[in-house]
Formats: structure tokens, sequence, C-alpha cells
């Protein structure tokens, strides 16, 4: 079984400042990786996901995410946010050999502050 | 465009009726997936299914039910609803890309 921890419920942080979302996950198989974002009064989409290759991977909007086999982590990071970026992050995993079970994170609600 | 449907964005109910939530993709997606998201908790999965006919309980199944008669849609079915089943439920399809595209919830309140 997986399981997925963010530590941090809420973020806030000033607009330009750099932020970083935590996430950990627990699994005895390898897994593929995933950022979801749910803007205000909007549904989950996906922000960035790791599957093989690069251990560091970018989304469109200035996101990146690095995958640490050995610290089983997933952190999401942006040098510096928008008021925009604000919404609910939620980390999730997936065993890499069906993709059927996807296990999420509680998430992290960030706040970017004028 | 990938487009997933959820026949109601807000449900009320009554403990002990029976309530159908439908979910509807577009994108001939083989599998298709029932959350709930609670505050705090994140989203957490209810049932999956990989094909038609074929389901698989997902971490808590208890009080649910589901049904996959055709490929492009995927039913959520409370048995006899029950107040701690009051929630967002979300619907997905997953591409083969195991990127999950996701319907716009259904806000059910049970009295």
């Amino acid at each position: 079984a997986q399981s997925v921890t963010q530590l941090d419920s809420q973020v806030p942080v000033f607009e330009e400042a750099p932020v970083e979302l935590r996430c950990n996950y627990s699994s005895s198989v390898s897994v593929y990786l995933f950022w979801y974002v749910q803007y205000p009064n909007q549904g989950l989409q996906l922000l960035l996901k790791y599957l093989s290759g690069s251990t560091l991977v970018e989304s469109i909007n200035g996101f990146e995410a690095e995958f640490n086999k050995s610290q089983t982590s997933f952190h999401l990071r942006k040098p510096s946010v928008h008021i925009s970026d604000t919404a609910e992050y939620f980390c999730a995993v997936t065993p890499d050999n069906y993709g059927q079970n996807f296990v999420f994170g509680p998430g992290t609600r960030l706040s970017v502050l004028p | 465009d990938v487009k997933v449907t959820q026949s109601s964005r807000y449900l009320v109910k009554r403990t002990g009726e029976k309530v159908f939530l439908e979910c509807v993709q577009d994108m001939d997606h083989e599998n298709m997936f029932w959350y709930r998201q609670d505050p705090g908790l994140g989203l957490r999965l209810i049932y999956f299914s990989y094909d038609v006919k074929m389901k698989e309980k997902g971490d808590i199944p208890e009080g649910y039910s589901v049904s996959r008669e055709k490929k492009e849609r995927f039913s959520l079915i409370l048995e006899s609803a029950s107040t701690n089943q009051t929630s967002m439920y979300l619907c997905a399809s997953r591409d083969r890309a195991y990127e999950q595209y996701f319907g716009p919830g259904t806000r059910l309140t049970v009295t």
C-alpha cells in the first residue's frame, strides 16, 4: 500500500517570493508521482508528473518538482509566485505497474499575498 | 479537449435514500475513478474501473457501489445514504500517460 504526506496544510507567501510545497510518500513498490492543482471553485488539473527519466520535471507555468528516491520525496517549487498561483495543491502516487490505485495527499493550500 | 461531465453540481438527499451519481467521459479512456474529497483528507479513492463491467474497490468502498455498463459512463451508487456521506464527489478518467482528467464534482448533502 502507498501513503502520501503533505506536512504543510497551509502556506502563505508574498507575491514574487519563492515557495516550496513538500511531499513525501511511502511505498514498497516503485511509483509514479504527480502534482495536481485545484484553483478556487474549479476542478483538479494535472500540474506535472514524474514517470521515468530526468528526476527534475517542470510545468508550463514555472513550477518544478524533483523526485528524490532515497528521501522518498517529490517537493514542488517555484522561484517567484504570482497571485494567480493561489490554489490547493495535491501530491499523488500510483504504483508503476497498472497506474490504477492512485493515492492522494491531504493537500496544501497556497495563499499568495500582495 | 478531454471532457468529463458529472450529472449534478449540487445534490441534497435524505438519509436512507438511494443516490445515483453519473459520470461521462468523451475520450474513450479505459480507466475511470470515483473519489470523495473532504477538507484535510484530500481525495480518497472509492472505486475504479479498468474496463466495461470491471471494477475494483479503492480505499473506502463501504456504503458505495458502482456500475460501468458502457465505456464512457461510470456511475456511483449510494445504496442508503447516510449523513457521513456528505461530501464532494469527483469522477476522473485516465489516459495512457497516467494523467487523470477530473469532472467538476458533485457536492452531495445528506440530511
